[in-house]
Order: C-alpha cells, then structure tokens, then sequence
C-alpha cells in the first residue's frame, strides 16, 4: 500500500523560503511516476504546483515558476519543495501526491491517485 | 491557458436523490478529465479519470461523462457519506499542467 507523508515547518516568515518534503512509503519512487505537490488556501480551491519524475525532470505551474524548486532524493524514497519568497498568500495546506497514469485507447490519462494527508503551513511574521 | 469552471457552486440534496454536477473547460481538454472529492479536513480522494473510468474502489453510484469542454459527474442516488466538496481536473499533456476547478459543494437538503 502506498503512503506519502508531508513534513516540514508550520511556521514561515514573510521573505523566507518555504520547504517541505513528501516521505513515500510503500513504492519506490525510482520505479516510476511523476511526484507532485499541491495546496489549498483555507477555504479555497486546489492548486497543483509542480511535479517531478525520479530522473529530475520537473514541471511547474507557470503561476508559480519563478518561486518554486522541486527536487528528489531517490536514496530516501523522498521528494522535496522549496516555494521562496513567500507571503501570506501562500498560507495553505500543502499536500504531495502520486501522478498515476492509464493507458487506453492509444491514450494516457494522469491523474492524482495517491495523497498524503496534508500539512498546513502559515506565512506570517 | 486552461481556465475550469464548476456548477453550481452549491449543490442541496437529499438522501437518496440523483446529484448532478458540470464541469467546463475553456477549451477542448479531449477526455483528459478527472474527478475528487474532498471532506472537510481531509485530502481529496480520486473518483474519476479519463473523463468517465472509475478509479479503484469507487462505487458505481458515481459516474462520468463528456468529453471536450463538458463534463458531468453524476451520483445516482446519494448516501450520507457522499456530502462533500466535488473538484473537476484537466491533465494539459504539454506543457504538463495540472488545473483544478472551483469545486461544487454538494449539501444536504
């Protein structure tokens, strides 16, 4: 059974950089899938902020390219995000996920299958 | 970019009533549509991908249908279990974004 477990620190500075990292239990990262992190404001709707494959290569949210870094640890089954600069818009529960796919119809679908539970990070002085 | 807009915002239904809930693209996103739902203090939960195919462990009470711009999540007939907030996705394969909707919240009546 796969899990993800975000951690890292509730508590950022306005300026500050925020990091998280996604600990991936159940799977081996390098064995596939993308690997993405996604947040919600409270009270507010998903945003996907960007993915990475066990390789490195990354895709970011144009919205937010300027500011984050993804970036993978395939030695501890982890993947991790950086989002600078940050201010009390960023205030969300951030979560990680597993970007599954299926191949049908001479097609391939993505979507997130897998998430961990979540982890709220406030911005705030 | 691809813009998604959900309806409506709020969705009142009783126990045992059909739930009808749309999705809208800004353009064509072909079937590259999922569904989640989402209970209060919870991560969402994947229903449906590739507009219409129901991910593992979903009751079949829960369908999906479209293809291009719209798209409709239905629940047959609604359990208790089922009040929650409904978010639609499109998968753009390039560059490779991922796009949520506002989400439907769907209460009971």
């Amino acid at each position: 059974q796969v899990q993800l477990q975000e951690s890292g620190p509730g508590l950022v500075k306005p300026s500050e950089t925020l990091s998280l990292t996604c600990t991936v239990s159940g799977y081996s990262i390098s064995s596939g899938y993308y690997w993405g992190w996604i947040r919600q404001p409270p009270g507010k709707g998903l945003e996907w902020i960007g993915s990475i494959y066990h390789s490195g290569s990354t895709y970011y949210n144009p919205s937010l390219k300027s500011r984050v870094t993804i970036s993978v640890d395939t030695s501890k089954n982890q993947f991790s995000l950086k989002l600078s600069s940050v201010t009390a818009a960023d205030t969300a529960v951030y979560y990680c996920a597993r970007e599954g796919e299926d191949y049908s119809n001479l097609y391939y679908y993505y979507y997130m299958d897998v998430w961990g539970k979540g982890t709220t990070v406030t911005v705030s002085s | 970019e691809i813009v998604m807009t959900q309806s409506p915002a709020t969705l009142s239904v009783s126990p045992g009533e059909r739930a009808t809930l749309s999705c809208r693209a800004s353009q064509s996103v072909s079937s590259n549509l999922a569904w989640y739902q989402q209970k209060p203090g919870q991560a969402p939960r994947l229903l449906i991908y590739g507009a219409s195919t129901r991910a593992t462990g979903i009751p079949a009470r829960f369908s999906g249908s479209g293809s291009g711009t719209e798209f409709t999540l239905t629940i047959s007939s609604l359990q208790s279990e089922d009040f929650a907030v409904y978010y639609c996705q499109q998968y753009n394969n390039w560059p490779r974004i991922f796009t949520f909707g506002p989400g439907t919240k769907v209460d009971i009546k």
